[in-house]
């Protein structure tokens, strides 16, 4: 069962400009979202998170926003350069569970 | 400071074989989880080890078991193996028995059954 997905399997971003790669959600018992990107022959790298209790994080040129109501989160990244071209995962986990969910991955590449 | 690392690498292995890999979690941590990642999808959470103890499992056959050890490296076993099971077998170390907060993953073991 998908409880998370990433529609959008490939985005092409110019440098410079704002990337924004979207995931939804099914399970309304979700609590905690994490943002993992994830380079050629190398595991996922933890990027950011945010808990339920808030609608907005953000760390450098990374921020994630949460619409509950809509089960929908997105990242977004300003200025995207060409090194932040990788697979980027949503992921979603619920208090007391470790059973972490991965959506399918977005393959960003930004063009110099 | 070492992150966390797997190994082997690469594996090829028959129908029907059984498999184990193994992973040391990024120094100071004390939880084990591994996932199963298939071409084109996202992990899929296996089962997490903590205090040497399967704390939590995810849809997998009981084919699929593993072991935490007193230094909280682990190893993941997957007998009777099926040409399904070739995938990208990932371990993510993180503290306290939680995946509520940020993990770390090592490069993964991509595993190939012919």
């Amino acid at each position: 069962d998908q409880q998370v997905k990433q529609n959008s399997p490939s985005l092409s971003v110019q440098e410079g400009r704002i990337s924004i790669l979207n995931c939804d959600y099914t399970n309304s018992m979700f609590d905690y979202f994490l943002w993992y990107k994830k380079y050629p022959a190398e595991g996922p790298t933890f990027l950011i998170s945010i808990s339920s209790i808030k609608d907005k994080n953000e760390d450098g040129r990374f921020t994630v926003f949460l619409n509950k109501s809509a089960k929908h989160l997105s990242l977004h990244i300003v200025p995207s350069q060409p090194g932040d071209s990788a697979v980027y995962f949503c992921a979603a986990s619920a208090v007391n569970n470790n059973d972490m969910r991965f959506g399918a991955g977005t393959r960003l590449t930004v063009k110099p | 400071d070492a992150g966390v690392t797997q190994s082997p690498t690469h594996l090829i292995k028959t129908r029907g074989q059984q498999v184990t890999l193994r992973c040391s979690p990024k120094s100071g941590h004390d939880t084990v989880s591994w996932y199963q990642q298939a071409l084109g999808q996202g992990p899929q959470f296996i089962f997490q080890y903590y205090e040497e103890e399967e704390r939590q499992r995810g849809n997998f056959p009981d084919r699929f078991s593993g072991h935490q050890f007193p230094n909280y490296s682990s190893e993941l076993n997957v007998n009777a193996l099926l040409l399904g099971d070739s995938a990208l077998y990932l371990c993510a170390s993180s503290l306290g028995g939680s995946m509520n907060t940020e993990a770390f993953f090592g490069q993964g073991t991509r595993l190939t059954v012919v």
